[in-house]
């Protein structure tokens, strides 16, 4: 099974400022990555597929970057409503979740 | 409208058994895989397995082989989790989601099992 570690566990940023969330494989998973935004009491929400693809609506702060084991997501000014809980997710081989970054204001 | 509809809250025993639904609608359900995944209070979200309803061709996670049983029922675009016996530490709010990166999901099934 393909683990996913993403770092940090916690990420303190201030609104306006640039986020860097990281998603680590341990092997390779291609291109085959996403990422989730998750807020308190809902379902997670795609921002990202293929690495680097946006999902319909996604802002275009939101950006990916990556491919093979390393993986970035970037938010490139934060806003109020982006504090919260990021998860990557591989999806090429008996697929997994990351354990989550939470985002948090500084 | 394109969405999933999940099934309401339940509240079990341990030891009991249980099925929970994944309805879709607004797009075409057997052309798509409907995944489950859990989240245990306060924790993070853990891929359980997918279906594809179009052939029924399923897999699952290795951690919840033999624990869970995905199935469907393409006739009424419904997807299905169930346990043959609950314990305690299934206690979780179980999402149902489309394809395999899940860019539409349900708004979740708390499963609630105590004694």
């Amino acid at each position: 099974e393909i683990v996913l570690t993403q770092s940090p566990g916690t990420l303190s940023v201030s609104p306006g400022e640039r986020a860097t969330l990281s998603c680590r494989a341990s092997q390779s998973v291609s291109r085959n990555l996403a990422w989730y935004q998750q807020k308190p009491g809902q379902a997670p929400r795609l921002l990202i597929y293929g690495a680097s693809s946006r999902a319909t609506g996604i802002p275009d702060r939101f950006s990916g970057s990556g491919s093979g084991t390393d993986f970035t997501l970037t938010i490139s000014r934060l806003e109020p409503e982006d504090f919260a809980v990021y998860y990557c997710q591989q999806y090429g081989d008996s697929d997994t979740f990351g354990q989550g970054t939470k985002l948090e204001i500084k | 409208e394109v969405q999933l509809v999940q099934s309401g809250a339940e509240v079990k025993k341990p030891g009991e058994s249980l099925k929970i639904s994944c309805k879709g609608s607004g797009y075409s359900f057997a052309t798509y895989w409907i995944g489950w995944v859990r989240q245990m209070p306060g924790k993070g979200l853990e891929w359980m397995g997918i279906i594809f309803p179009a052939d029924s061709d399923t897999r699952y996670s290795p951690s919840f082989q033999g624990q869970v049983t995905i199935s469907v029922d393409k006739s009424i675009n419904t997807a299905y989790l169930q346990w043959s016996s609950l314990k305690a530490s299934d206690t979780a709010m179980y999402y149902c989601a489309r394809h395999r990166y899940f860019d539409l999901w349900g708004r979740g099934t708390l499963v609630t099992v105590s004694s």
